[in-house]
Protein backbone atom coordinates (compact mmCIF):
# COMPACT_ATOMS: atom_id res chain seq x y z
CA UNK A 1 0.00 0.00 0.00
CA UNK A 2 1.09 3.69 -0.75
CA UNK A 3 -0.07 7.05 0.51
CA UNK A 4 1.00 10.60 1.45
CA UNK A 5 -0.24 13.66 3.18
CA UNK A 6 0.14 17.48 2.74
CA UNK A 7 -0.97 18.52 6.35
CA UNK A 8 -0.96 22.08 5.21
CA UNK A 9 -4.25 22.75 3.13
CA UNK A 10 -2.91 26.36 2.62
CA UNK A 11 0.59 28.37 2.57
CA UNK A 12 1.40 31.77 2.81
CA UNK A 13 4.63 33.52 2.70
CA UNK A 14 5.47 36.65 1.57
CA UNK A 15 7.79 37.68 -1.50
CA UNK A 16 11.43 37.22 -1.00
CA UNK A 17 10.65 34.78 1.77
CA UNK A 18 12.16 30.89 1.74
CA UNK A 19 9.30 28.74 1.35
CA UNK A 20 8.22 25.23 2.48
CA UNK A 21 5.47 22.84 1.56
CA UNK A 22 5.20 19.74 3.58
CA UNK A 23 5.05 16.07 2.28
CA UNK A 24 5.01 12.51 4.27
CA UNK A 25 4.51 9.59 2.67
CA UNK A 26 4.07 5.99 3.48
CA UNK A 27 5.23 2.32 1.02
CA UNK A 28 5.93 -0.99 1.62
CA UNK A 29 9.40 -0.80 -0.49
CA UNK A 30 11.67 2.23 -1.84
CA UNK A 31 9.53 5.23 -3.15
CA UNK A 32 9.77 7.48 -6.26
CA UNK A 33 8.38 10.56 -4.88
CA UNK A 34 6.72 13.65 -7.12
CA UNK A 35 5.90 17.12 -6.64
CA UNK A 36 3.51 18.64 -9.40
CA UNK A 37 2.11 22.08 -9.43
CA UNK A 38 -1.37 23.24 -10.78
CA UNK A 39 -2.17 26.89 -12.17
CA UNK A 40 -5.61 28.10 -12.05
CA UNK A 41 -7.85 27.00 -15.03
CA UNK A 42 -4.88 24.25 -15.57
CA UNK A 43 -3.51 20.79 -15.41
CA UNK A 44 -0.92 19.75 -13.32
CA UNK A 45 2.44 20.38 -14.47
CA UNK A 46 5.81 18.38 -12.80
CA UNK A 47 8.23 20.00 -11.02
CA UNK A 48 10.82 17.50 -9.43
CA UNK A 49 11.42 14.01 -8.41
CA UNK A 50 13.26 11.54 -6.44
CA UNK A 51 14.18 8.33 -7.73
CA UNK A 52 17.19 7.39 -5.98
CA UNK A 53 20.58 9.22 -5.24
CA UNK A 54 21.54 12.43 -3.98
CA UNK A 55 18.96 13.21 -1.08
CA UNK A 56 18.29 16.93 -2.42
CA UNK A 57 16.69 17.25 -5.70
CA UNK A 58 16.49 20.59 -7.75
CA UNK A 59 13.43 21.22 -10.28
CA UNK A 60 11.99 23.58 -11.97
CA UNK A 61 12.07 27.61 -11.80
CA UNK A 62 14.00 27.62 -8.27
CA UNK A 63 11.96 24.48 -6.42
CA UNK A 64 14.25 21.72 -4.66
CA UNK A 65 12.70 19.24 -2.22
CA UNK A 66 14.23 16.73 0.55
CA UNK A 67 14.14 13.24 1.08
CA UNK A 68 14.10 12.05 4.59
CA UNK A 69 14.23 8.44 4.53
CA UNK A 70 13.86 8.37 7.97
CA UNK A 71 11.23 10.79 8.94
CA UNK A 72 9.44 9.88 5.50
CA UNK A 73 9.30 12.86 4.35
CA UNK A 74 9.68 14.76 1.11
CA UNK A 75 9.26 18.94 1.62
CA UNK A 76 9.22 21.27 -1.41
CA UNK A 77 11.14 23.96 -0.72
CA UNK A 78 12.67 27.78 -2.55
CA UNK A 79 14.68 29.92 -1.13
CA UNK A 80 13.11 32.95 -1.92
CA UNK A 81 9.24 33.25 -3.27
CA UNK A 82 7.99 34.85 -6.26
CA UNK A 83 4.24 36.13 -6.39
CA UNK A 84 4.01 33.92 -9.44
CA UNK A 85 4.62 30.90 -7.49
CA UNK A 86 1.52 31.29 -5.74
CA UNK A 87 -0.46 28.23 -7.09
CA UNK A 88 -1.77 24.76 -6.35
CA UNK A 89 0.96 21.90 -5.38
CA UNK A 90 1.05 18.28 -4.96
CA UNK A 91 2.76 16.07 -3.75
CA UNK A 92 2.72 12.26 -5.10
CA UNK A 93 4.12 8.62 -3.90
CA UNK A 94 4.51 5.43 -5.83
CA UNK A 95 6.63 2.41 -4.48
CA UNK A 96 9.12 1.00 -6.97
CA UNK A 97 8.03 -2.29 -7.01
CA UNK A 98 4.55 -0.75 -8.70
CA UNK A 99 5.18 -0.12 -11.53
CA UNK A 100 1.51 1.61 -12.19
CA UNK A 101 -0.40 4.45 -10.45
CA UNK A 102 0.94 7.44 -8.12
CA UNK A 103 -0.76 8.41 -4.99
CA UNK A 104 -1.70 11.94 -5.13
CA UNK A 105 -1.67 14.10 -2.14
CA UNK A 106 -4.92 16.46 -1.20
CA UNK A 107 -2.87 19.56 -2.43
CA UNK A 108 -1.73 22.84 -0.56
CA UNK A 109 -2.49 26.30 -1.63
CA UNK A 110 0.55 28.47 -1.94
CA UNK A 111 -0.14 32.12 -1.46
CA UNK A 112 2.99 34.24 -1.83
CA UNK A 113 1.85 37.94 -0.89
CA UNK A 114 3.79 41.01 -2.08
CA UNK B 1 5.01 17.06 -29.13
CA UNK B 2 1.67 18.82 -28.38
CA UNK B 3 1.69 17.41 -25.06
CA UNK B 4 -1.32 15.40 -23.97
CA UNK B 5 -4.73 16.57 -25.89
CA UNK B 6 -8.05 16.27 -24.09
CA UNK B 7 -11.38 17.26 -25.64
CA UNK B 8 -13.85 19.15 -25.58
CA UNK B 9 -12.56 21.80 -23.04
CA UNK B 10 -15.94 22.72 -22.23
CA UNK B 11 -19.41 20.41 -21.87
CA UNK B 12 -22.60 21.75 -20.42
CA UNK B 13 -24.99 18.99 -20.54
CA UNK B 14 -28.38 18.23 -19.13
CA UNK B 15 -28.64 15.56 -16.76
CA UNK B 16 -29.81 12.24 -18.28
CA UNK B 17 -27.38 12.88 -21.41
CA UNK B 18 -24.48 11.35 -22.25
CA UNK B 19 -21.01 12.39 -22.16
CA UNK B 20 -18.30 11.67 -24.14
CA UNK B 21 -14.56 12.85 -23.35
CA UNK B 22 -11.56 12.72 -25.17
CA UNK B 23 -7.81 12.26 -25.15
CA UNK B 24 -4.54 11.35 -27.13
CA UNK B 25 -1.95 11.12 -24.76
CA UNK B 26 1.91 11.87 -25.95
CA UNK B 27 3.35 9.62 -28.43
CA UNK B 28 5.51 6.12 -27.09
CA UNK B 29 3.53 6.61 -23.80
CA UNK B 30 2.37 3.17 -22.58
CA UNK B 31 0.41 4.37 -19.37
CA UNK B 32 -2.69 6.60 -19.66
CA UNK B 33 -4.69 7.72 -16.66
CA UNK B 34 -7.71 9.29 -16.13
CA UNK B 35 -8.54 11.86 -13.16
CA UNK B 36 -11.20 13.87 -11.67
CA UNK B 37 -10.92 17.32 -9.81
CA UNK B 38 -13.50 18.92 -7.69
CA UNK B 39 -13.37 21.15 -4.49
CA UNK B 40 -15.12 18.65 -2.03
CA UNK B 41 -12.74 15.10 -3.27
CA UNK B 42 -9.71 16.70 -5.04
CA UNK B 43 -7.92 14.78 -7.23
CA UNK B 44 -9.38 11.39 -7.81
CA UNK B 45 -7.88 8.73 -9.88
CA UNK B 46 -10.79 6.95 -12.06
CA UNK B 47 -8.90 4.19 -14.63
CA UNK B 48 -5.61 3.43 -16.01
CA UNK B 49 -4.31 2.08 -18.92
CA UNK B 50 -1.16 0.29 -19.78
CA UNK B 51 -0.24 -0.77 -23.35
CA UNK B 52 -4.25 -0.06 -24.00
CA UNK B 53 -5.37 -2.52 -21.30
CA UNK B 54 -7.34 -1.33 -18.37
CA UNK B 55 -5.33 -2.36 -15.39
CA UNK B 56 -7.19 -0.49 -12.47
CA UNK B 57 -10.64 0.28 -12.79
CA UNK B 58 -11.33 0.51 -9.30
CA UNK B 59 -11.74 4.43 -9.06
CA UNK B 60 -14.56 4.30 -11.35
CA UNK B 61 -17.76 5.64 -9.53
CA UNK B 62 -20.56 3.52 -10.83
CA UNK B 63 -21.49 1.85 -14.07
CA UNK B 64 -22.77 5.16 -15.67
CA UNK B 65 -18.78 5.35 -16.12
CA UNK B 66 -16.97 3.88 -18.54
CA UNK B 67 -13.34 4.10 -20.24
CA UNK B 68 -11.82 2.54 -23.36
CA UNK B 69 -8.55 2.40 -25.16
CA UNK B 70 -8.88 1.31 -28.95
CA UNK B 71 -5.13 1.88 -30.14
CA UNK B 72 -2.13 3.50 -28.23
CA UNK B 73 -2.85 7.18 -29.54
CA UNK B 74 -7.21 7.53 -28.12
CA UNK B 75 -8.69 6.78 -24.99
CA UNK B 76 -12.54 8.05 -23.81
CA UNK B 77 -14.12 8.45 -20.88
CA UNK B 78 -18.01 8.24 -21.15
CA UNK B 79 -20.38 9.29 -18.75
CA UNK B 80 -24.48 8.13 -19.50
CA UNK B 81 -26.62 8.90 -18.20
CA UNK B 82 -24.62 11.81 -16.94
CA UNK B 83 -25.84 13.67 -13.34
CA UNK B 84 -25.48 16.94 -11.75
CA UNK B 85 -22.79 15.34 -9.10
CA UNK B 86 -20.61 14.44 -12.50
CA UNK B 87 -19.92 18.26 -12.66
CA UNK B 88 -15.97 18.59 -12.34
CA UNK B 89 -12.85 18.94 -14.09
CA UNK B 90 -11.96 15.38 -15.96
CA UNK B 91 -7.84 15.36 -16.46
CA UNK B 92 -6.32 12.88 -18.56
CA UNK B 93 -2.47 11.81 -18.15
CA UNK B 94 0.17 9.77 -19.55
CA UNK B 95 3.57 8.50 -18.74
CA UNK B 96 6.71 6.20 -19.99
CA UNK B 97 6.96 3.31 -18.93
CA UNK B 98 10.56 3.25 -19.44
CA UNK B 99 12.72 3.66 -16.94
CA UNK B 100 11.03 1.36 -14.62
CA UNK B 101 8.18 3.10 -13.67
CA UNK B 102 10.15 6.33 -12.72
CA UNK B 103 8.93 8.62 -14.94
CA UNK B 104 6.79 11.49 -14.19
CA UNK B 105 3.02 12.07 -15.51
CA UNK B 106 2.27 14.40 -18.05
CA UNK B 107 -1.19 15.81 -17.72
CA UNK B 108 -3.41 17.41 -20.04
CA UNK B 109 -5.70 20.68 -19.81
CA UNK B 110 -8.85 19.16 -18.63
CA UNK B 111 -11.94 18.67 -19.54
CA UNK B 112 -14.68 21.07 -17.50
CA UNK B 113 -17.51 19.13 -17.54
CA UNK B 114 -21.03 20.96 -16.14
CA UNK B 115 -24.34 18.61 -15.94
CA UNK B 116 -27.86 21.04 -15.70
Amino acid sequence: AQSVAQPEDQVNVAEGNPLTVKCTYSVSGNPYLFWYVQYPNRGLQFLLKYITGDNLVKGSYGFEAEFNKSQTSFHLKKPSALVSDSALYFCAVRDFTNAGKSTFGDGTTLTVKP
Amino acid sequence: DAGVIQSPRHEVTEMGQEVTLRCKPISGHDYLFWYRQTMMRGLELLIYFNNNVPIDDSGMPEDRFSAKMPNASFSTLKIQPSEPRDSAVYFCASRSGTSGGAGEQFFGPGTRLTVL
